[in-house]
């Protein structure tokens, strides 16, 4: 079974600054899909960024980028020019892409960011 | 907005009751999927439906049951209600199992 682990419980970053959330995630299958969702107290799921496992070409979006390593298993979220509405829950989601695994999210912990004005 | 409505918003019951939650996928989504947010179990797969048949289950318990109906809205059920139980229930929908999914805002129950 694939796991997700989201090691910074809590992150903080000034406004107009950059961060970066960390996620790692273990698997035995070669293809796959890696995502981030943003929960802002609304409590709506929102999808910021998402990445092939098959494309060496990290996902970028606006200020959102991701850092994706394969061979580590990493798939970090860099937020530039951090805005207040940056404020939320970050989580990070697997998806397998085989036919027969179904095609269920599998979710880290969250990353809680604050951002200071 | 997403496009997927749940309904109800809030509920309260007590332990031991039943509950259904009701969610309206996106025009064109033919797969469903339940998630269940909790602070002792983060966020959780429950099941996914695809066009009316099950397609994958996670790691929903006994006491609970989905389905999909001809009209492609889907209902969980919870029923014999435990104070763990208390959580907020998503429900999202894709056009097809491997595409993108689009969340509901969910519907919170409490369970007293």
């Amino acid at each position: 079974a694939q796991t997700v682990t989201q090691s910074q419980p809590e992150m903080s970053v000034q406004e107009a600054e950059t961060v970066t959330l960390s996620c790692t995630y273990d698997t035995s299958e070669s293809d796959y899909y890696l995502f981030w969702y943003k929960q802002p107290p609304s409590r709506q799921m929102i999808l910021v960024i998402r990445q092939e496992a098959y494309k060496q070409q990290n996902a970028t979006e606006n200020r959102f980028s991701v850092n994706f390593q394969k061979a580590a298993k990493s798939f970090s979220l860099k937020i530039s020019d951090s805005q207040l509405g940056d404020a939320a829950m970050y989580f990070c989601a697997y998806r397998s892409a085989q036919d027969n695994a179904g095609n269920m999210l599998t979710f880290g912990g969250g990353t809680r960011l604050m951002v200071k004005p | 907005d997403s496009g997927v409505t749940q309904t109800p918003k809030h509920l309260i019951t007590a332990t031991g009751q039943r509950v259904t939650l009701r969610c309206s996928p996106r025009s064109g989504d033919l797969s469903v999927y339940w998630y269940q947010q909790s602070l002792d179990q983060g966020l959780q797969f429950l099941i996914q439906y695809y066009n009316g048949e099950e397609r994958a289950k996670g790691n929903i318990l006994e006491r609970f049951s989905a389905q999909q109906f001809p009209d492609l809205h889907s209902e969980l059920n919870l029923s014999s209600l435990e104070l763990g139980d208390s959580a907020l229930y998503f429900c999202a929908s894709s056009v097809r199992p491997r595409a993108e999914q689009f969340f509901g805002p969910g519907t919170r129950l409490t369970v007293l």
